[in-house]
């Protein structure tokens, strides 16, 4: 069974960039079963699909954040690392990190989720 | 489109049965599969149906889904306290090129 694990700071000042981490356990990033994949959930409200990332390192992004988004793979040490550039408070949000079956589109396994919080 | 449009709010007593709808259009609901995860408070969300109407393993039979044209529903049957959560649809979307998620649905058991 996969297990996520959510790593990063819980404060980020405005105009700065957002550093997220999760390591991932029982699988290995560099298998050709999973995208991995990050999502969002700002405080009450619905969740946000923020994009995605395959072992060969293709990448998808929401195109309402694309331009500030980077997803990577960092293969030796198991993680996938979310950067999330120019925040603001709207940024506010629980950062889920998930797995994604090959081939299909269905989230079989969620990360506990960290809270970032936008604010000077 | 953003999200898919689900009721805020659904409640029953227990026993009950109750649907939560999830409306889309042509390039999500429409061509693709839906998917059905529920979130416990406090807690991620947990992964409860896929391809329309699937159940993985440990997920009970009280749960179903279906799927119409641009429209999905979940079902639950014999209504229990442990299902107040609040339950979200997703779809992947053809025209995003991205994974679209329901606006949410808030199950509570009275």
């Amino acid at each position: 069974q996969v297990q996520l694990q959510e790593s990063g700071p819980g404060l980020v000042k405005p105009s700065e960039t957002l550093s997220l981490t999760c390591t991932v356990s029982g699988g290995s990033v560099s298998s050709h079963s999973y995208y991995w994949s990050w999502i969002r959930q700002p405080p009450g409200k619905g969740l946000e699909w923020i994009g995605y990332i395959y072992y060969t390192g293709t990448t998808n992004y929401n195109p309402s954040l694309k331009g500030r988004v980077t997803i990577s793979l960092d293969t030796s040490k198991n993680q996938i690392s979310l950067n999330l550039s120019t925040v603001t408070a709207a940024d506010t949000a629980v950062y889920y990190c998930a797995s994604v079956v090959s081939g299909t589109y269905m989230i079989d396994y969620w990360g506990q989720g960290t809270l970032v919080t936008v604010s000077s | 489109q953003s999200a898919l449009t689900q009721p805020p709010s659904a409640s029953g007593t227990p026993g009950q049965r109750i649907t939560i709808s999830c409306s889309g259009s042509s390039s999500n609901i429409g061509s693709n599969y839906v998917y059905w995860y529920q979130q416990l408070p406090g807690t991620a969300p947990k992964f409860l149906l896929y391809r329309n109407n699937q159940r993985p393993s440990g997920v009970p039979d009280r749960f179903s889904g279906s799927k119409s044209g641009t429209s999905a529903s979940l079902a639950i049957s014999g209504l229990r306290s442990e299902d107040e959560a609040h339950y979200y649809c997703a779809a992947w979307d053809d025209s995003l090129s991205g994974q679209l998620f329901g606006t949410g649905t808030k199950v509570t058991v009275l």
